[in-house]
């Protein structure tokens, strides 16, 4: 089961482009990389997901190597309200189970 | 986009009570469902993977006996913690699933437990 490695914690000025790094060195060729954040007592928010090539949503960017060993959501112009804890995910093969990290608490500053 | 409701949002009990949480998928039909909890300043933790129609999979050292499923339709799974005790205070939260829709969970708002 692939694992991911994220750093426990960032900070970005508002209206800057904040960027969240996640390692997963061990995932299989037919594996999703995901992405949520959990904001305070909330359950986690989708925010995008991809498999090989990059991808583009209205909330942000997901950038994948291409040895796929590792990749970066990107929040192009983060706001207090992206303030949250962001979790890298790569599901189980063949299961769709997701097991969760540590996740990286992005702390946006005014 | 797809919405998952969780019914109680919160719930006081006192100790050998049981609890009954609900989780629905309100605008698709989910095969699967999984059942989370998170302590405090903790990561989501796995409890079981939920299949309509048939028996809960549950993680290693989660106590089925326990932490009751039932996934009685598309539409809702319901997770009922027996004879509840104060360590089994937490944040439980559902996520619901749909193969060819987008591969994607989508989590519940979350149940909070908090056991006298």
């Amino acid at each position: 089961d692939a694992k991911t490695t994220q750093p426990t914690s960032m900070d970005c000025a508002e209206g800057r482009a904040a960027n969240l790094p996640c390692n997963h060195s061990t995932i299989s060729g037919n594996e999703y990389v995901y992405w949520y954040r959990q904001i305070h007592s909330q359950g986690p928010q989708y925010i995008i997901h991809g498999l090989k090539n990059n991808e583009t949503n209205e909330m942000a960017s997901l950038i994948i190597t291409e040895d796929r060993k590792s990749s970066t959501l990107i929040l192009p112009h983060a706001t207090l309200r992206d303030t949250a804890v962001y979790y890298c995910i790569v599901s189980i093969s063949g299961t769709y189970k997701y097991i969760f990290g540590t996740g990286t608490r992005l702390k946006v500053l005014a | 986009g797809a919405v998952v409701s969780q019914h109680p949002s919160r719930v006081i009990c006192k100790s050998g009570t049981s609890v009954k949480i609900e989780c629905r998928s309100l605008d698709f039909q989910a095969t699967t469902m999984f059942w989370y909890r998170q302590f405090p300043k903790q990561s989501l933790m796995l409890m079981a993977t939920s299949n309509e129609g048939s028996k809960a999979t549950y993680e290693q050292g989660v106590e089925k006996d326990k932490f009751l499923i039932n996934h009685a339709s598309l539409t809702l799974s319901t997770l009922t913690v027996t004879s509840a005790h104060p360590e089994d205070s937490s944040f439980y939260i559902c996520s619901a699933f749909s193969s060819g829709r987008t591969d994607t969970q989508y989590f519940g708002p979350g149940t909070r437990l908090t056991v006298l």
